[in-house]
């Protein structure tokens, strides 16, 4: 069965560079959810998209962006990269049923 | 917001033995509660959930059960191998119009033992 994709699953960035991570949801998805996880961390919830429309906000900060495509795709844009921003960004699809499929997530290391 | 309280933060079994992780929920209007296994950097998994119209939920060796009354569930392992040492997430979700978030619990990190 198609999982959620996500890319790139590594990446290095310097401080105040900007970065942007992909996800592909399961076909038929109506909801994509962005995820930050820092180490020994819960999830924390970013944003989220319904019907490629921003539907729910959370602790995402001023320099991050989010948004879906008309194929569905989403795109997380981090831009002035700081220390703090380095974790686990985990994209999570939905159906209309409401079970969240996670990707694999992107390692973004802030160096 | 929806808050979410989980316990114990470590739990340590040995093999065989059962092992119950609790969680709270604050948002009375959440109805679906799941449960994700979280191996060291995987992704969450879905191991079960449960509805708010339903008081219990059975697969195999996992179990969930719900009181909404007190607004909490716990999730159950019985016959615990040293496979299903990770780290689990309850999560609660609350509806905000067209779309529903998860707001996690913070995590119980479960060591099976030989």
């Amino acid at each position: 069965a198609a999982g959620v994709i996500q890319s790139p699953r590594h990446l290095i960035k310097e401080k105040r560079e900007t970065a942007t991570l992909k996800c592909y949801p399961i076909p038929r998805h109506d909801t994509v959810y962005w995820y930050q996880q820092g180490p020994g961390q819960d999830p924390q919830f970013l944003i989220s998209f319904y019907e490629k429309m921003q539907s729910d906000k959370g602790s995402i900060p001023d320099r991050f962006s989010a948004q879906q495509f008309s194929d569905y795709h989403s795109e997380l844009n981090m831009s002035s990269l700081e220390l703090g921003d380095s974790a686990l960004y985990f994209c999570a699809s939905s159906p209309a049923t409401g079970e969240l499929f996670f990707g694999e997530g992107s390692r973004l290391t802030v160096l | 917001g929806e808050n979410v309280e989980q316990h114990p933060s470590t739990l340590s079994v040995q093999e065989g033995d059962s092992a119950v992780i609790k969680c709270t929920y604050s948002d009375s209007a959440s109805n679906y509660f799941p449960w994700y296994k979280q191996e060291l950097g995987k992704r969450p998994q879905l191991i079960i959930d449960i509805r708010s119209n339903v008081g219990e939920k059975k697969d195999q060796r996992i179990a969930v059960t719900l009181n909404k009354t007190a607004k909490h569930f716990s999730l159950h392992i019985t016959e615990t191998q040293p496979e299903d040492s990770a780290v689990y997430f309850c999560a609660a979700r609350s509806h905000t119009g067209t779309a529903s978030k998860l707001t996690f619990g913070t995590g119980t990190r479960l060591q099976v033992t030989l």
